[in-house]
This record gives structure tokens, C-alpha cells and sequence, in this order.
């Protein structure tokens, strides 16, 4: 089975554009978040969506959005982007909510680079 | 509040030789507590977890990790280390009572050296 895949794997954008990243989970998966990492720092939660609902919030700027669809893929949508901004975007899956005692699995990332 | 602590950015072992990878947390309810791998240019990898039951557990890889709660750590350790295991080590926290998202450390890298 595939795990997480994301796409792009890299994007280049310059300050003020948007960008909007994609996620598909593992397959059974009907769990999302989303993670921010910046070079030399471990990763931020974003995001997480569970059954197109978003469940969490993390301390992220309004500029910063996501959805998940019905087949439980995901989108990360970044507006008025920052050179703060640029870092490897993480997306995870899990089976369901409130699993607290499962690991969630981790796709490859994007890397977004602001110019 | 959670927050997990990695004290050491870098940790250098000899090929051979027992290695650790410390990590301190703090959270208010019962921790469930995790270990991910990061290769270069690839995302998060899980190695190992810490629930409930014995404080030593035993993960991917020959890794395996001891809880200790009166210490509020949860250390990465291996017996005898690979050249391969270079890479940057991430230790998470989720909170029993609380998010369901991870509280990740900063990072420990470890370099391995032959």
C-alpha cells in the first residue's frame, strides 16, 4: 500500500503570491494534519481535518487554511506569503480520531522556498 | 501546556558503540510519548512508542527507548550503533487529556562515525 504522498515536492514562490499544497493519506486513513518545519526546528502543528471537519488548530496566522475532500485528501493553502514562510510542509495521516495511542505516518513534505 | 525538550543538537558515537538520544517532557495528563527518524530530504519515519506498561520499548531498527516518569524523559537508545543510523532524531509528546496533534523536540542529530 501506498503511505502519504504530497505533491509538489518542491515549489518555488515569491512574497505576496499563494501556494496550495496537497496531501493524500494512506489509504484507510480518514485523519489529516498538517505540520510546519523550519530548517533546524522540529515540526509545527498546523492543521488537523478529520471526516472534512477541520479538529484542530495550531498557532498559525488566518493567512494559513486547509480542507480535506471526501476521498480524506487534503489541501494546504498559504496566502500573502512570507519569507518566514519557507520550510518543509509535513503532511500525517491516521486511521480515526482520538487515537491517541497510534503514531501518525508522514509523508515526504513539500519544501516551499520563498524568494 | 506540552512541550518536549531534546537538550543536545548533536550527538556523535563511534560505529560500534552504545548510542543515546535524550528527551525530557512535560505534559498535563498521562504522556504518549513517541521517537521519529528524519533521513535528509525525506519526511518523519516513527520508530518507536511509549503508552502504558514496561518503561523499556522496543521499536524499529534495534532502537528502543526507557520512560522514566519520575524523571519525565523518555531517551532514545541502541546498543551497538550503525554508520546507517546517522540522522536527525525527533522525540513528540501527546497529551492524554488533551489534542490529538504531536508536540515535536527540536531535533538531536546523530552522526555515527566509522
Amino acid at each position: 500500500d501506498a503511505g502519504v504522498t504530497q505533491s509538489p515536492t518542491h515549489l518555488i514562490k515569491t512574497r505576496g503570491q499563494q501556494v496550495t499544497l496537497r496531501c493524500s493519506p494512506i489509504s484507510g486513513h480518514k485523519s489529516v494534519s498538517w505540520y510546519q518545519q523550519v530548517l533546524g526546528q522540529g515540526p509545527q502543528f498546523i492543521f488537523q481535518y478529520y471526516e472534512k471537519e477541520e479538529r484542530g488548530r495550531g498557532n498559525f496566522p488566518d493567512r494559513f487554511s486547509a480542507r480535506q475532500f471526501p476521498n480524506y485528501s487534503s489541501e494546504l493553502n498559504v496566502n500573502a506569503l512570507l519569507l518566514g514562510d519557507s520550510a518543509l510542509y509535513l503532511c500525517a495521516s491516521s486511521a480515526r480520531l482520538g487515537q491517541r495511542n497510534q503514531p501518525q505516518h508522514f509523508g515526504d513534505g513539500t519544501r516551499l522556498s520563498i524568494l | 501546556a506540552q512541550s518536549v525538550a531534546q537538550p543536545e543538537d548533536q550527538v556523535n558515537v563511534a560505529e560500534g558503540n552504545p548510542l543515546t538520544v535524550k528527551c525530557t517532557y512535560s505534559v498535563s495528563g498521562n504522556p504518549y510519548l513517541f521517537w521519529y527518524v528524519q533521513y535528509p530530504n525525506r519526511g518523519l519515519q516513527f520508530l518507536l512508542k511509549y503508552i502504558t506498561g514496561d518503561n523499556l520499548v522496543k521499536g524499529s531498527y534495534g532502537f528502543e527507548a526507557e520512560f522514566n516518569k519520575s524523571q519525565t524523559s523518555f531517551h532514545l537508545k541502541k546498543p551497538s550503533a550503525l554508520v546507517s543510523d546517522s540522522a536527525l532524531y525527533f522525540c513528540a509528546v501527546r497529551d492524554g487529556d488533551g489534542a490529538n496533534n504531536l508536540f515535536f523536540g527540536t531535533g538531536t542529530r546523530l552522526t555515527v562515525i566509522p
